[in-house]
Protein backbone atom coordinates (compact mmCIF):
# COMPACT_ATOMS: atom_id res chain seq x y z
CA UNK A 1 0.00 0.00 0.00
CA UNK A 2 1.76 3.18 -1.03
CA UNK A 3 -0.33 5.51 0.93
CA UNK A 4 -1.93 7.05 -1.92
CA UNK A 5 -5.69 7.00 -2.61
CA UNK A 6 -7.81 7.15 -5.73
CA UNK A 7 -11.76 7.15 -5.79
CA UNK A 8 -13.67 5.60 -7.38
CA UNK A 9 -11.55 2.92 -8.91
CA UNK A 10 -13.84 2.14 -11.36
CA UNK A 11 -16.24 4.53 -13.64
CA UNK A 12 -18.00 3.75 -17.00
CA UNK A 13 -19.72 6.96 -18.55
CA UNK A 14 -21.19 7.35 -22.15
CA UNK A 15 -19.69 9.88 -24.87
CA UNK A 16 -20.06 13.83 -24.10
CA UNK A 17 -20.03 13.36 -20.21
CA UNK A 18 -18.00 14.49 -17.50
CA UNK A 19 -16.33 12.82 -14.58
CA UNK A 20 -14.22 13.31 -11.94
CA UNK A 21 -11.50 11.36 -10.50
CA UNK A 22 -10.28 12.50 -6.77
CA UNK A 23 -6.20 11.38 -5.50
CA UNK A 24 -5.23 11.79 -1.99
CA UNK A 25 -1.73 11.59 -1.72
CA UNK A 26 0.44 10.59 1.20
CA UNK A 27 0.79 12.31 4.44
CA UNK A 28 2.93 15.19 3.95
CA UNK A 29 3.31 14.63 0.18
CA UNK A 30 2.49 18.19 -1.33
CA UNK A 31 3.44 16.74 -4.90
CA UNK A 32 0.96 15.10 -6.69
CA UNK A 33 1.31 14.17 -10.53
CA UNK A 34 -1.26 12.60 -13.04
CA UNK A 35 -0.68 9.96 -15.41
CA UNK A 36 -2.68 8.33 -18.09
CA UNK A 37 -2.31 4.89 -18.68
CA UNK A 38 -3.82 3.96 -22.32
CA UNK A 39 -3.17 1.06 -25.10
CA UNK A 40 -2.03 3.34 -27.33
CA UNK A 41 -0.30 5.66 -26.02
CA UNK A 42 1.36 4.52 -22.66
CA UNK A 43 1.87 5.93 -19.82
CA UNK A 44 2.70 9.25 -19.68
CA UNK A 45 2.00 11.96 -17.49
CA UNK A 46 -0.51 14.78 -17.84
CA UNK A 47 0.09 17.03 -14.88
CA UNK A 48 1.70 18.22 -11.54
CA UNK A 49 0.94 20.49 -8.73
CA UNK A 50 2.95 20.96 -5.89
CA UNK A 51 1.16 22.36 -2.71
CA UNK A 52 -1.72 23.75 -4.71
CA UNK A 53 -0.06 25.42 -7.68
CA UNK A 54 0.43 23.83 -10.97
CA UNK A 55 4.01 23.48 -11.67
CA UNK A 56 3.98 20.90 -14.51
CA UNK A 57 1.89 20.35 -18.08
CA UNK A 58 1.98 17.17 -20.35
CA UNK A 59 0.16 16.23 -22.39
CA UNK A 60 -3.19 17.06 -21.09
CA UNK A 61 -6.05 17.47 -23.25
CA UNK A 62 -7.95 21.00 -23.09
CA UNK A 63 -10.97 19.07 -22.33
CA UNK A 64 -9.25 17.87 -18.99
CA UNK A 65 -8.36 20.36 -16.25
CA UNK A 66 -7.04 19.45 -12.21
CA UNK A 67 -6.48 21.45 -8.99
CA UNK A 68 -5.00 21.08 -5.55
CA UNK A 69 -7.33 21.86 -2.72
CA UNK A 70 -5.73 23.63 0.35
CA UNK A 71 -5.78 20.25 2.38
CA UNK A 72 -3.77 18.41 -0.87
CA UNK A 73 -6.24 16.25 -2.64
CA UNK A 74 -6.67 16.59 -6.03
CA UNK A 75 -9.26 16.47 -8.29
CA UNK A 76 -9.05 15.85 -12.38
CA UNK A 77 -11.81 16.49 -14.47
CA UNK A 78 -12.44 14.69 -17.92
CA UNK A 79 -15.03 16.71 -19.86
CA UNK A 80 -16.59 16.04 -23.04
CA UNK A 81 -15.60 12.59 -23.04
CA UNK A 82 -14.84 10.24 -26.00
CA UNK A 83 -14.12 6.84 -26.34
CA UNK A 84 -10.39 7.69 -26.43
CA UNK A 85 -10.47 8.55 -23.34
CA UNK A 86 -10.90 5.45 -21.61
CA UNK A 87 -7.53 4.23 -20.23
CA UNK A 88 -6.23 3.86 -16.13
CA UNK A 89 -6.22 7.22 -14.70
CA UNK A 90 -2.85 7.42 -11.95
CA UNK A 91 -2.50 9.73 -9.47
CA UNK A 92 1.02 10.11 -8.13
CA UNK A 93 2.39 12.47 -5.16
CA UNK A 94 5.97 12.64 -3.71
CA UNK A 95 7.51 14.81 -0.65
CA UNK A 96 8.93 17.87 -1.99
CA UNK A 97 9.16 19.79 -5.45
CA UNK A 98 12.44 17.74 -5.82
CA UNK A 99 13.53 15.99 -9.53
CA UNK A 100 15.08 13.01 -7.46
CA UNK A 101 11.87 12.69 -4.95
CA UNK A 102 10.26 8.97 -5.64
CA UNK A 103 6.80 8.67 -7.14
CA UNK A 104 4.22 6.80 -4.75
CA UNK A 105 1.52 6.03 -7.18
CA UNK A 106 -2.14 5.11 -6.28
CA UNK A 107 -4.08 2.25 -7.75
CA UNK A 108 -5.51 4.37 -10.16
CA UNK A 109 -8.80 4.89 -11.80
CA UNK A 110 -9.89 2.52 -14.21
CA UNK A 111 -12.26 5.26 -16.81
CA UNK A 112 -14.30 3.69 -19.06
CA UNK A 113 -16.35 5.18 -21.77
CA UNK A 114 -19.26 3.89 -23.84
CA UNK B 1 15.21 15.75 -27.29
CA UNK B 2 15.41 12.60 -24.94
CA UNK B 3 14.53 8.98 -25.50
CA UNK B 4 14.06 5.88 -23.38
CA UNK B 5 14.17 2.26 -25.13
CA UNK B 6 12.81 -0.84 -23.38
CA UNK B 7 13.63 -3.16 -26.48
CA UNK B 8 12.41 -6.51 -25.26
CA UNK B 9 8.33 -6.42 -25.24
CA UNK B 10 7.80 -9.58 -23.49
CA UNK B 11 10.21 -12.25 -21.86
CA UNK B 12 9.12 -15.53 -20.43
CA UNK B 13 11.33 -17.77 -18.18
CA UNK B 14 10.73 -20.46 -15.99
CA UNK B 15 10.68 -19.83 -12.47
CA UNK B 16 14.26 -19.81 -10.61
CA UNK B 17 16.27 -18.71 -14.39
CA UNK B 18 17.39 -15.42 -13.63
CA UNK B 19 16.18 -12.69 -16.18
CA UNK B 20 17.65 -9.30 -17.30
CA UNK B 21 15.35 -6.48 -18.27
CA UNK B 22 17.13 -3.79 -20.74
CA UNK B 23 16.55 0.07 -20.56
CA UNK B 24 18.72 2.89 -22.75
CA UNK B 25 18.66 6.01 -21.88
CA UNK B 26 19.50 8.98 -24.39
CA UNK B 27 19.74 11.95 -23.81
CA UNK B 28 21.61 14.96 -23.75
CA UNK B 29 21.29 16.54 -19.83
CA UNK B 30 24.62 15.40 -18.14
CA UNK B 31 22.40 15.14 -14.85
CA UNK B 32 19.45 13.09 -14.29
CA UNK B 33 17.42 10.13 -13.01
CA UNK B 34 16.74 7.19 -13.48
CA UNK B 35 13.78 4.76 -11.80
CA UNK B 36 12.36 1.60 -12.27
CA UNK B 37 8.49 0.77 -11.18
CA UNK B 38 6.66 -2.86 -11.85
CA UNK B 39 3.11 -3.19 -12.56
CA UNK B 40 1.34 -6.42 -11.53
CA UNK B 41 -1.47 -8.16 -12.90
CA UNK B 42 -3.20 -6.08 -10.08
CA UNK B 43 -2.36 -2.98 -11.77
CA UNK B 44 -0.91 -0.87 -9.60
CA UNK B 45 2.39 1.04 -9.92
CA UNK B 46 5.39 0.24 -7.31
CA UNK B 47 8.40 1.38 -7.30
CA UNK B 48 11.31 -0.48 -7.49
CA UNK B 49 14.84 1.91 -7.27
CA UNK B 50 15.93 5.41 -8.24
CA UNK B 51 19.40 6.02 -9.30
CA UNK B 52 21.11 9.52 -10.58
CA UNK B 53 23.70 9.44 -13.65
CA UNK B 54 26.91 10.46 -11.31
CA UNK B 55 26.17 6.96 -9.47
CA UNK B 56 27.31 3.80 -11.53
CA UNK B 57 27.73 0.99 -8.75
CA UNK B 58 25.76 -1.31 -9.49
CA UNK B 59 22.90 -1.81 -6.68
CA UNK B 60 21.76 -5.07 -4.86
CA UNK B 61 18.32 -5.67 -3.03
CA UNK B 62 17.50 -9.10 -2.43
CA UNK B 63 17.29 -10.66 -5.86
CA UNK B 64 17.22 -7.59 -7.31
CA UNK B 65 20.27 -5.59 -8.72
CA UNK B 66 20.70 -2.88 -10.97
CA UNK B 67 23.65 -2.39 -13.51
CA UNK B 68 23.45 1.24 -15.11
CA UNK B 69 26.36 2.37 -16.98
CA UNK B 70 26.65 5.99 -18.20
CA UNK B 71 28.77 5.39 -21.29
CA UNK B 72 26.23 3.28 -23.09
CA UNK B 73 23.09 4.81 -22.08
CA UNK B 74 21.96 1.63 -20.25
CA UNK B 75 20.20 1.05 -16.61
CA UNK B 76 19.38 -2.79 -16.68
CA UNK B 77 17.48 -4.71 -14.25
CA UNK B 78 18.03 -8.53 -13.44
CA UNK B 79 16.20 -10.28 -11.45
CA UNK B 80 17.93 -13.82 -9.81
CA UNK B 81 16.06 -16.93 -9.07
CA UNK B 82 12.89 -15.50 -10.61
CA UNK B 83 9.64 -16.19 -8.88
CA UNK B 84 5.86 -16.17 -10.13
CA UNK B 85 5.28 -13.26 -8.12
CA UNK B 86 7.84 -11.42 -10.44
CA UNK B 87 5.47 -11.64 -13.03
CA UNK B 88 4.38 -8.18 -14.10
CA UNK B 89 5.43 -5.37 -16.35
CA UNK B 90 8.46 -3.09 -15.19
CA UNK B 91 8.96 0.09 -16.49
CA UNK B 92 12.19 2.29 -16.71
CA UNK B 93 11.05 5.82 -16.39
CA UNK B 94 13.95 8.66 -16.44
CA UNK B 95 12.65 11.89 -14.85
CA UNK B 96 12.37 14.41 -16.73
CA UNK B 97 13.48 18.23 -16.32
CA UNK B 98 10.08 19.17 -15.80
CA UNK B 99 9.86 16.61 -12.97
CA UNK B 100 7.81 14.05 -14.65
CA UNK B 101 8.12 10.19 -15.38
CA UNK B 102 8.79 9.70 -18.48
CA UNK B 103 8.27 5.80 -18.66
CA UNK B 104 9.55 3.70 -21.64
CA UNK B 105 7.03 1.52 -23.16
CA UNK B 106 7.59 -1.45 -20.73
CA UNK B 107 8.70 -5.20 -20.68
CA UNK B 108 6.25 -7.21 -19.04
CA UNK B 109 7.68 -10.59 -17.55
CA UNK B 110 6.44 -14.01 -17.31
CA UNK B 111 7.51 -16.17 -15.35
CA UNK B 112 6.61 -20.01 -16.03
CA UNK B 113 5.99 -22.63 -12.77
Amino acid sequence: DSGVTQTPKHLITATGQRVTLRCSPRSGDLSVYWYQQSLDQGLQFLIQYYNGEERAKGNILERFSAQQFPDLHSELNLSSLELGDSALYFCASSERNRNYNEQFFGPGTRLTVL
Amino acid sequence: AQKVTQAQTEISVVEKEDVTLDCVYETRDTTYYLFWYKQPPSGELVFLIRRNSFDEQNEISGRYSWNFQKSTSSFNFTITASQVVDSAVYFCAPLTGANNLFFGTGTRLTVIP
